[in-house]
């Protein structure tokens, strides 16, 4: 399987700060997404990473992949009562058709 | 911005019983997909669906399941007997192309199977 897996589990951190999670995954990937969900909600898109690609950003998101390590990390900056939510990690391999996602990191942003 | 769209929001079904799940997925869009997320675990892809075929399914994607475009629009799920252990919310997502591209999900239908 190369499902990833996040780590934390679970993130509480302040209003403002910011939040950090990583992903690991265990085979070759052709892309990385990050998702959200609010509790009980639908999967939101937040941001693709290619497999050639090293560091996205996206508004207060920055994403980084080393795939030497098959790790990807998301960092949310100036965290907001807002982003509070799950947040998974979903990767595809070269010449699959399906999204392996992770357990998620639940994150709690405390006003 | 487009979006995909899933009916019902939420379905109870007596055991037993076939439900489908309905999807519009994002107009411009070839590939289609099903997942479901037991409560309180990872999102499981069922299957995906190019080209008016099944291209990869799961093994949780037995004979109980099939997927359907009954035109050019619509993307349906059937479950024909539903077990206890159906019970999760159902995404339905779809995506412009297989790769290097960014996969939206629907906000899914919640399952309930009594």
């Amino acid at each position: 399987s190369q499902q990833g897996e996040e780590d934390p589990q679970a993130l509480s951190i302040q209003e403002g700060e910011n939040a950090t999670m990583n992903c690991s995954y265990k085979t070759s990937i052709n892309n990385l997404q990050w998702y959200r969900q609010n509790s009980g909600r639908g999967l939101v898109h937040l941001i693709l990473i290619r497999s050639n690609e090293r560091e996205k950003h996206s508004g207060r998101l920055r994403v980084t992949l080393d795939t030497s390590k098959k790790s990807s990390s998301l960092l949310i900056t100036a965290s907001r009562a807002a982003d509070t939510a799950s947040y998974f990690c979903a990767t595809d391999a070269f010449g699959d058709y399906k999204l392996s996602f992770g357990a998620g990191t639940t994150v709690t942003v405390r006003a | 911005e487009p979006e995909v769209t899933q009916t019902p929001s939420h379905q109870v079904t007596q055991m037993g019983q076939e439900v489908i799940l309905r999807c519009v997925p994002i107009s411009n869009h070839l590939y289609f997909y099903w997942y479901r997320q037991i409560l309180g675990q990872k999102v499981e892809f069922l299957v995906s669906f190019y080209n008016n075929e099944i291209s990869e399914k799961s093994e949780i994607f037995d004979d109980q399941f099939s997927v359907e475009r009954p035109d050019g629009s619509n993307f349906t799920l059937k479950i024909r007997s539903t077990k206890l252990e159906d019970s999760a919310m159902y995404f339905c997502a779809s995506s412009a192309d297989r790769g290097n591209t960014e996969a939206f999900f629907g906000q899914g239908t919640r399952l309930t199977v009594v």
